[in-house]
């Protein structure tokens, strides 16, 4: 069993929506939770990190975490042609981190 | 900002050939890792240095070395290149020993093993 499961997607949009991003896991020791944009050809570029279960919100997007089910999402409002890219959800503990497989998002004009 | 910085870009080996990715960070972080990049695997460890001096395996070691030269350097050695190791490699690098820090990505090293 993979340490981190996440829908690869393909995801299509049209632009404006909201968008839902979700990864489960197994390893209730993860402690810090992180979300990636990886545009093609180019290396993941982080997003959002928490470290804590709830909400963090910065600007159009809000990384959500729930350590109880070991559940964590991250919705883009307002999706643009510029979010088109793979997102990468990783799950760290004491000093490694695991990545889920990406989803590939595409938002249409 | 160069942030991380890998060498080559791109890379075509013949089987049984030997070479180095270098890596070099300039943001005075203490934990330096290696990951392989597969359609659908998303990214694999393959050893990680939580400090100058030290290196350990991660997820996929078998067939790699790695040196960690000093707190910016972390080199990735292929000793005798297999098709199987045809993958985007990427360095990247993170603040604490102990993790609980992000980690920052650089732009990759497309392999191609033929």
């Amino acid at each position: 069993q993979k340490e981190v499961e996440q829908d690869p997607g393909p995801l299509s949009v049209p632009e404006g929506a909201i968008v839902s991003l979700n990864c489960t896991y197994s390893n209730s020791a993860f402690q810090y939770f992180m979300w990636y944009r990886q545009y093609s050809r180019k290396g993941p570029e982080l997003l959002m990190y928490t470290y804590s279960s709830g909400n963090k919100e910065d600007g159009r997007f809000t990384a959500q975490v729930d350590k109880s089910s070991k559940y964590i999402s991250l919705f883009i409002r307002d999706s643009q042609p510029s979010d088109s890219a793979t997102y990468l959800c990783a799950l760290g503990d004491f000093n490694k981190f695991y990545f889920g497989s990406g989803t590939k998002l595409n938002v249409k004009p | 900002n160069a942030g991380v910085t890998q060498t080559p870009k791109f890379q075509v080996l013949k089987t049984g050939q030997s070479m180095t990715l270098q890596c070099a960070q300039d943001m005075n972080h203490n934990s330096m890792y290696w990951y392989r990049q597969d359609p659908g695997m998303g990214l694999r460890l393959i050893y990680y240095s939580a400090s100058e001096g030290t290196t350990d395996k991660g997820e996929v070691p078998n067939g790699y070395n790695v040196s960690r030269l000093n707190k910016r350097e972390f080199s990735l050695r292929l000793e005798s290149a297999a098709p199987s190791q045809t993958s985007v490699y990427f360095c990247a690098s993170s603040q604490s020993r102990t993790g609980g820090t992000e980690a920052f990505f650089g732009q990759g090293t497309r392999l191609t093993v033929v």
